[in-house]
């Protein structure tokens, strides 16, 4: 069965700093794996998506993430922070049965 | 711009009194999800459909039941709320053409308050 562990489920930086959010997946079969973000009383947005093409998958937003295969990994990244970035991101798999798998989440919280 | 318009955004609703949560999208998608999600909480998959073909997931509780008329709206329906059902709802659709990774669409969501 697929599934994702982000690991960290708050991660702080300072506006201008990297961003690293960590995600894992397991997976009997090549995955499909996605990244959300979601604000305060909103749904959730798609950030990028990796579906076998490219292993490095740039986003919207300056973010970016990069599939390895040998540390089943697809941790997201961006350059430099800004305070609008803080918000929840999750990390997610497509499963044998069509239906996405979520982590359970990291909350992004940007410093001044 | 296309849509998943969600009503009401938020409601409050009595323990045990029914409630309904609206979506719509004006994108034609075929499938369409509702997923609880509780504070702090991933989503959770309530059910789907495709097209008219509705499928429950098999820990949704009774309570929880879903209508979707035409393609373009669908129902959630809280038959007998109790304070565990507070959460937030969301809609997604599946972006056409995405079906072997599934690429969803997700709408502002409805968070529900349970007194």
């Amino acid at each position: 069965a697929q599934s994702v562990t982000q690991l960290g489920s708050h991660v702080s930086v300072s506006e201008g700093a990297l961003v690293l959010l960590r995600c894992n997946y397991s997976s009997s079969v090549p995955p499909y794996l996605f990244w959300y973000v979601q604000y305060p009383n909103q749904g959730l947005q798609l950030l990028l998506k990796y579906t076998s093409a490219a292993t490095l998958v740039k986003g919207i937003n300056g973010f970016e993430a990069e599939f390895k295969k040998s540390e089943t990994s697809f941790h997201l990244t961006k350059p430099s922070a800004h305070m609008s970035d803080a918000a929840e991101y999750f990390c997610a798999v497509r499963n044998q049965g069509g239906k996405l798998i979520f982590g359970q989440g990291t909350e992004l919280s940007v410093k001044p | 711009d296309a849509m998943v318009i969600q009503n009401p955004r938020y409601q409050v609703t009595q323990f045990g009194k029914p409630v309904t949560l609206s979506c719509s999208q004006t994108l034609n998608h075929n499938v369409m999800y509702w997923y609880q999600q509780k504070s702090s909480q991933a989503p959770k998959l309530l059910f789907h459909y495709y097209d008219k073909d509705f499928n429950n997931e098999a820990d949704t509780p009774d309570n929880f039941q879903s209508r979707r008329p035409n393609t373009s709206f669908c129902f959630l329906d809280i038959r007998s709320p109790g304070l565990g059902d507070a959460a937030m709802y969301l809609c997604a659709t599946q972006i056409p053409g995405t079906g072997k990774y599934n690429e969803q669409f997700f709408g502002p969501g409805t968070r529900l308050t349970v007194l």
